[in-house]
């Protein structure tokens, strides 16, 4: 695709629920990462994918979170038994290789509300 | 580990005033460094990287200097826009350690006309 495509753009949820988070990187890049955005804050590093290699889960904030990348292409970040404090923007971006040596191309994000 | 501290906003100018927003970094390895922009209603975007002592990056009138010995990459830009209205992210890849972008906490800048 042209970009990196999220969906949805927003979920609200009951507490408790589980929530799926989609994320089509951009065809051919190898790197993929998801991000948190609470309101007035930075960017939270959660996992990192990149290519074949074992993922780097070490910004998943508690055993709730997980993600998978199938066959090197979309990626599901998942939360389980969502609370009120999982209410963030949840980015994803993906690159050709790692982010030292190409751009990172983000998605506009899902927003989450956990009522 | 990782970290980038920028100035906290928001940053008030008016048009044709000139901008900088300070950025540090602490890292494990050598990192590229990284200042990302965020339009209202719109997706993060690169404007500029530097990924060695002494770069300069630039973009639309946008520049920033990585400074191995102050560890810092602070953002100038001389005569800022009512359309340069944005929050601006300070970030760095540290090549050496986590690969992932680490990112500052953004600074929300607001240019009148």
């Amino acid at each position: 695709g042209a970009g990196v495509s999220q969906s949805p753009s927003n979920k609200v949820t009951e507490k408790g629920k589980d929530v799926e988070l989609r994320c089509d990187p951009i065809s051919g890049h190898t790197a993929l990462y998801w991000y948190r955005q609470s309101l007035g804050q930075g960017l939270e590093f959660l996992i990192y994918f990149q290519g074949n290699s074992a993922p780097d889960k070490s910004g998943l904030p508690s055993d709730r979170f997980s993600a998978e990348r199938t066959g090197g292409s979309v990626s599901t970040l998942t939360i389980q038994r969502t609370q009120q404090e999982d209410s963030a923007v949840y980015l994803c971006a993906s690159s050709l290789a790692q982010t030292g040596r190409t751009e990172a191309f983000f998605g506009q994000g899902t927003r989450l509300t956990v009522v | 580990g990782n970290s980038v501290t920028q100035m906290e906003g928001p940053v008030t100018l008016s048009e044709e005033a000139f901008l900088t927003i300070n950025c540090t970094y602490t890292a494990t390895g050598y990192p590229s460094l990284f200042w990302y922009v965020q339009y209202p209603g719109e997706g993060l975007q690169l404007l500029l990287k530097a990924t060695k002592a002494d770069d300069k990056g630039s973009n639309k009138g946008f520049e920033a200097t990585y400074r191995k010995e102050t560890t810092s990459f602070h953002l100038e830009k001389g005569s800022v826009q009512v359309s340069d209205s944005a929050v601006y992210f300070c970030a760095l890849s540290d090549r050496g350690g986590r690969r992932a972008l680490t990112f500052g906490s953004g600074t929300r800048l607001q240019v009148q006309p």
